[in-house]
């Protein structure tokens, strides 16, 4: 059964820092992995996606890589800002339709 | 980019009460949509697959006759939490995937429901 696991739970920066989020999972085989970004009480948007061929995905200041071998993943976010802070959340999925399995997400505060 | 529509985004009901939540997609087709509950500070946990025209598959240990899905067409899901409790009270969110427009699943905006 995949397990996915994220650290850290929660972290907090100054703004401008540049910080990774880290993600594993167990099951190396998978489809593709996904990160979104939840603001309290909010739905899920969808940061970046990683198709398990690919090692890494690029969006404005955000870059997410993938080593499947080691079931591990990383978001980079670039000179963070306070309108960065929410859960950042990381899920996978091991097959075509098969539905995402969620980490429990890292708690990001982004001090000005 | 592919949307879901999902309402409504809070409601709070007395327990022993039926609620209904609807995700739509609004661009697409939905042949499939997953059905997740998030309870705080927790991660999102798959309650159910919908299926268009056939019978939900739910994960073990959710109650498939208290949280009624129906997925009548191609762009509508619907879960009713049926004599809500309390302990029901939680985010509940759907997804779904337009395959025309690439692998990521879209997420509804969610459901807060307060059962009290």
């Amino acid at each position: 059964k995949q397990e996915v696991t994220q650290i850290p739970a929660a972290l907090s920066v100054p703004e401008g820092e540049n910080l990774v989020l880290n993600c594993s999972f167990t099951d190396s085989a998978i489809y593709n992995l996904q990160w979104f970004r939840q603001d309290p009480g909010k739905g899920l948007t969808s940061l970046l996606l990683i198709q398990s061929s690919q090692r890494e995905q690029t969006s404005g200041r955000l870059n997410a890589s993938l080593d499947k071998s080691s079931g591990r993943s990383t978001l980079y976010i670039a000179a963070s800002q306070p309108g960065d802070s929410a859960t950042y959340l990381c899920a996978v999925r091991n097959s075509g339709n098969t539905p995402l399995v969620f980490g429990k997400g890292t708690r990001l505060s982004v001090i000005a | 980019g592919a949307v879901v529509s999902q309402h409504p985004s809070r409601v709070i009901c007395k327990s022993g009460t039926s609620v209904k939540i609807e995700c739509r997609s609004l661009d697409f087709q939905a042949t499939t949509m997953f059905w997740y509950r998030q309870f705080p500070k927790q991660s999102l946990m798959l309650m159910a697959t919908s299926n268009e025209g056939s019978k939900a598959t739910y994960e073990q240990g959710v109650e498939k006759d208290k949280f009624l899905i129906n997925h009548a067409s191609l762009t509508l899901s619907t879960l009713t939490v049926t004599s809500a409790h309390p302990e029901d009270s939680s985010f509940y969110i759907c997804s779904a995937r337009d395959r025309d427009r690439g692998y990521g699943y879209t997420f509804g905006s969610g459901t807060r429901l307060t059962v009290v």
